[in-house]
This record gives structure tokens, C-alpha cells and sequence, in this order.
């Protein structure tokens, strides 16, 4: 299978702590993206890096790719508890088609 | 519109009936997506159009499954015969033009229910 693998499948916190959450894919890659999904309906961009990218940033959030390991890291600083959501990275090799990972689902506890 | 715009938001079938499920794209995206997700699942590629070219079906898992995008907009994906197994969320998205380098948009999804 081409689909990402993601870990943990599950991760809980505590508020105001860091959540890390990797993703590991087997092709050649043009990008790579992160997404939220809240309630298993609409996803959301959150942040894309590109292949020749090492590290990006948003806000709270930190994105890295390694492509010698085919891996890239989410982490999310302080975490609130509205974080609380399934995580997937996604990511485009050749074609058009942009394939999932299996997610992460992050539950941030007050 | 605004955003991606999908309808019904839930659907309830009888096993071996027929459903169709509609996508409006964001207004000027040319790119448009089908996934589908099970319940606890990751997101399942279905099909891809682009403008005129036509469109990758790869990911259509039987010929009970097929999508059509009238005028390069609107988009209807079609299940003949439904079957339990298709229950899912169905997921459409849009991107400016072919996905590479671009964020998709993703709508709300139809969720289907076969019973």
C-alpha cells in the first residue's frame, strides 16, 4: 500500500503540553501537508512543506521532513484543548493524487 | 460560494438502491476530488478531475461507482446497487489547479449509510 503510515494512532495530553505526531511514507515525494479533521467531517489545511524543505512553522505549529527517511514530524506547542482532533498527513509523489495517512487522533485533557 | 459545498449531508439507503451524491466546488478550482472514509479510518482516493482532461479513476473500487463533472463545476458521484459495505463518509475537496504545491478544500462530506 502507498498510504502513510502515522504514530501514535492515538495520543492524549494535557493541556499546555507539546504533541508530536509522525508520518512515514514509502514513495518519492513534491510535498507534503498536514490536515485536521474535527468529528470525521471536513478536513483543514494546516500547513504544507515542500520537498526540498526541512522545516516550516505556523503559530504552534512545527512541521519538519526528512525525505533521506521518508518521515515528517507535526508538533503542536502548548496544546489547548480545542487541539483536540484527528491529524493526517497527506502528500503528492508524481501524480496528482494526494494519499492519506492513517491518523492521529490527539486528545488534549484539561 | 465560499466554501466546498456537498449534499446530502446524511443519507440513509436500502441495500441495493441507487444514491447519488453532489459536489459544488469552490468557484474557479479546476481541480476537483473524491475520497471516501470509513468510520475510524484514514481517507480512501476515489477520483480526480482536472478542467477538461479526463479524469483518474484509479481509485474507484467497483463499476458500481462512478462520478461526472457537468461544465467543469458541479460533480455527482453515483453508487448503483449500494451495499453495506459502502457506508462511509464521502469526501469531496477542490484545489485551484492540480494539486502539487496546492492546499486542497475540503467540504463537510456525505455521510452514507447502507442498512
Amino acid at each position: 500500500s502507498q498510504q502513510g503510515e502515522e504514530d501514535p494512532q492515538a495520543l492524549s495530553i494535557q493541556e499546555g503540553e507539546n504533541a508530536t505526531m509522525n508520518c512515514s511514507y514509502k514513495t518519492s515525494i513534491n510535498n507534503l501537508q498536514w490536515y485536521r479533521q474535527n468529528s470525521g467531517r471536513g478536513l483543514v489545511h494546516l500547513i504544507l512543506i515542500r520537498s526540498n524543505e526541512r522545516e516550516k512553522h505556523s503559530g504552534r505549529l512545527r512541521v519538519t521532513l526528512d525525505t533521506s527517511k521518508k518521515s515528517s514530524s507535526l508538533l503542536i506547542t502548548a496544546s489547548r484543548a480545542a487541539d483536540t482532533a484527528s491529524y493526517f498527513c497527506a502528500f503528492t509523489g508524481g501524480g496528482n493524487k494526494l494519499t492519506f495517512g492513517t491518523g492521529t487522533q490527539l486528545k488534549v485533557e484539561l | 460560494g465560499a466554501g466546498v459545498s456537498q449534499s446530502p449531508s446524511n443519507k440513509v439507503t436500502e441495500k441495493g438502491k441507487d444514491v447519488e451524491l453532489r459536489c459544488d466546488p469552490i468557484s474557479g478550482h479546476t481541480a476537483l476530488y473524491w475520497y471516501r472514509q470509513s468510520l475510524g479510518q484514514g481517507l480512501e482516493f476515489l477520483i480526480y478531475f482536472q478542467g477538461n482532461s479526463a479524469p483518474d479513476k484509479s481509485g474507484l473500487p467497483s463499476d458500481r461507482f462512478s462520478a461526472e463533472r457537468t461544465g467543469g463545476s458541479v460533480s455527482t458521484l453515483t453508487i448503483q446497487r449500494t451495499q453495506q459495505e459502502d457506508s462511509a463518509v464521502y469526501l469531496c475537496a477542490s484545489s485551484i489547479r492540480q494539486i502539487s504545491g496546492n492546499t486542497i478544500y475540503f467540504g463537510e462530506g456525505s455521510w452514507l449509510t447502507v442498512v
